[in-house]
């Protein structure tokens, strides 16, 4: 089955929105990590947050380890958000391999 | 500051040909280095990691193999490439003993017909 699944699978909002995506993974993580995917592919490392709660600019992420869940909050949306949010686990046993979500695409509208 | 240049942007190649893409690193000794993949539409997937020079693991066996002849190189190949092979590829470097940052290469399209 799925290591890592997300949702909603794809997301509309209108400029100053807030987003909240979700992750949910099956197997103990020692690692969990966001990126952004943009339109053309390339990939950025968003957040590292195994646990508990981080924030960097308009991104908050927080883990419940034990639920073994993930979600990436997203305030005050604007157009440039617009492109595809994943999240990857380890699996506990080893930080250099990494199981990705299919993740969520979101559409930031003006 | 360091860089990381992946080759080549794009490539087109007839099924049984073989490949060779390429990722360097300047600006950092010793990273760990990753090959990822994503057929179109599809899920993000490791494919291979390096720690050290020489020595890669595998991660997904799609008849791929990959290599670090040199600290800031690396390397993925297949003598004979299939359908199945198209996609997106990615390579990234985290620093040493940890990857809990990963940084990406702007990746090589690969259609294979």
């Amino acid at each position: 089955g799925q290591q890592v699944q997300q949702s909603p699978a794809s997301l509309v909002l209108q400029e100053g929105e807030n987003a909240e995506l979700q992750c949910n993974f099956s197997s103990t993580a020692t690692q969990l990590q966001w990126f952004y995917q943009s339109p053309g592919g390339s990939l950025v490392s968003l957040l590292s947050n195994p646990s508990g709660t981080k924030h960097t600019g308009r991104l908050t992420s927080t883990t419940v380890t034990k639920e073994r869940r993930s979600s990436l909050h997203i305030s005050s949306s604007q157009t440039t958000d617009s492109g595809t949010y994943l999240c990857a686990i380890d699996r506990g046993s080893n930080y250099n391999v990494l199981y990705f979500g299919s993740g969520t695409k979101l559409t930031v509208e003006p | 500051a360091q860089t990381i240049h992946q080759w080549p942007v794009a490539e087109i190649k007839a099924v049984g040909s073989p490949l060779s893409l390429g990722c360097t690193i300047k600006g950092k000794s010793s990273p760990n280095l990753y090959w990822y993949w994503q057929a179109t539409g599809g899920t993000l997937q490791q494919l291979f990691y390096s720690i050290t020079v020489g020595q890669v693991e595998s991660v997904v066996q799609l008849n791929l193999s990959a290599s670090r002849p040199k600290d800031d190189q690396f390397i993925l190949s297949t003598e004979k490439l299939l359908l199945s092979h198209s996609g997106f590829y990615l390579c990234a470097w985290s620093p040493t003993d940890s990857a809990e940052t990963l940084y990406f290469g702007s990746g090589t399209r690969l259609t294979v017909l």
